[in-house]
């Protein structure tokens, strides 16, 4: 195990549907990311908190809402969503702001659905 | 911003055999290099990464060569084993605060 934790593990939602992602991290790491992880495509790095504060949005739909309240635990609500915003959605945690020196420990992901 | 290719898709292998998964990277000024392998069900784990001033790094069964000229790096592993079946992806980063860009993956089959 990473020591990142992703619930639940797999969720459908219609579009009308409003659910939250939660991710916990047990390794006292400073930093947390939200990827979006879709078929064939890199990826995409949607929101970056350090020390609970929100340092990078990359242009996500407010349709995703991300939370932070403490350093170990991050949330991604989501409300009337898209059938293209399916994918795996991946909580990683890194002790500062990755780059040198500064390994990201992925969780397992959340499979997501929206019908 | 950083653009990171990323070839082949998809890599199929005879167990045994040795794998090479190659990427480019666009920002000159990058200079961190890691490489992640994702397992069906489970999210990336860093398996390897180099930094810009040496220019191989072995682990044991797994290497990492970097050409900074050519903007390149590539991922070396030998006797592969059904268990380096995963999807790897290569990233690069331009500094310490600096969340890498991904490729986007490749899927390496190693066939028993």
């Amino acid at each position: 195990e990473t020591g990142v934790t992703q619930t639940p593990r797999h969720l459908v939602m219609g579009m009308t549907n409003k659910k939250s992602l939660k991710c916990e991290q047990h390794l006292g790491h400073n930093a947390m990311y939200w990827y979006k992880q879709s078929a064939k495509k890199p990826l995409e790095l949607m929101f970056v908190y350090s020390l609970e504060e929100r340092v990078e949005n990359n242009s996500v739909p407010s349709r995703f809402s991300p939370e932070c309240p403490n350093s170990s635990h991050l949330f991604l609500h989501l409300h009337t969503l898209q059938p293209e915003d399916s994918a795996l959605y991946l909580c990683a945690s890194s002790q500062e702001l990755a780059g040198v020196g500064n390994e990201q420990f992925f969780g397992p992901g959340t499979r997501l659905t929206v019908l | 911003g950083e653009n990171v290719e990323q070839h082949p898709s998809t890599l199929s292998v005879q167990e045994g055999d040795s794998a090479v998964i190659k990427c480019t990277y666009s920002d000159s000024a990058s200079n961190y290099f890691p490489w992640y392998k994702q397992e069906l069900g489970k999210g990336p784990q860093l398996i390897i990464d180099i930094r810009s001033n040496v220019g191989e790094k072995k682990d044991q069964r797994i290497a990492v060569t970097l050409n900074k000229t050519a903007k390149h790096f590539s991922l070396h592993i030998t006797e592969t084993q059904p268990e380096d079946s995963a999807v790897y992806f290569c990233a690069a980063s331009i500094g310490r605060s600096y969340i890498p860009t991904f490729g986007r993956g490749t899927s390496l089959i190693v066939h028993p």
